[in-house]
């Protein structure tokens, strides 16, 4: 079992304030780690794969960064609006499955 | 449309019912996964099916759960004489081709089950 970690549990923050939260992990053995967005009633839809240490993406007003000799990465979002409430998850890929974090349930109040 | 898609999407069984959950992933797709997420816990790992084999089971509670994937495609999990710690929502995901590294995995929109 890998523990994966989140942190906040959940978060509000007004529309356009910008925002981040963190995923810390195991840095031995390390593969990959996957962000994906949760909107209630839907599908988790992936938004980033992170395999190197240094590695930032960016997607829109969404960006993540790895640290993998530290085990943590960051997942930032500028000037959220309103569509961006949703839980994010942070995975790491196992040997058959993937380790969830609980997530972080962010809330963006109009 | 080309997704995940579950079936039923929510589910009300009482106590000792048995229940099945079905999984239809992206057509061509090698993996299925299931998943359950507890009230306030991130998602946990059940099974793992490559083609119609299934190679990991160890996620399964207990043996009234049960999965199949007799032919490659379709997956059912069936849970068998249900008890309130059953409550959860059931995901499944599937991808191309395996788990490990950089491949996505595309999930469904998940089965709420609630045990009364």
């Amino acid at each position: 079992i890998l523990n994966v970690e989140q942190s906040p549990q959940s978060l509000h923050v007004q529309e356009g304030d910008s925002t981040n939260f963190t995923c810390s992990f195991p840095s031995s053995n390390f593969y990959a780690l996957h962000w994906y967005r949760w909107e209630t009633a839907k599908s988790p839809e992936a938004l980033f794969v992170m395999t190197l240490n240094g590695d930032e993406k960016k997607k829109g007003r969404i960006s993540a960064t790895l640290n993998t000799k530290e085990g943590y990465s960051y997942l930032y979002i500028k000037g959220s609006q309103p569509e961006d409430s949703a839980t994010y998850l942070c995975v790491i890929p196992g040997a058959n499955n993937l380790f969830f974090g609980t997530g972080t349930r962010l809330t963006v109040i109009p | 449309g080309a997704g995940v898609s579950q079936s039923p999407r929510y589910k009300v069984a009482k106590r000792g019912q048995d229940v099945a959950l079905r999984c239809d992933p992206i057509s061509g797709h090698v993996s299925l996964f299931w998943y359950q997420q507890a009230l306030g816990q991130g998602p946990e790992f059940l099974t793992y099916f490559q083609n119609e084999a299934q190679l990991d089971k160890s996620g399964l509670p207990s043996d009234r759960f049960f999965a199949e994937r007799p032919e490659g495609s379709v997956s059912t999990l069936k849970i068998q004489r249900t008890q309130q710690e059953d409550s959860a929502v059931y995901l499944c995901a599937s991808s191309p081709q395996g788990v490990r590294g950089q491949e996505t995995q595309y999930f469904g929109p998940g089965t709420r089950l609630l045990v009364l």
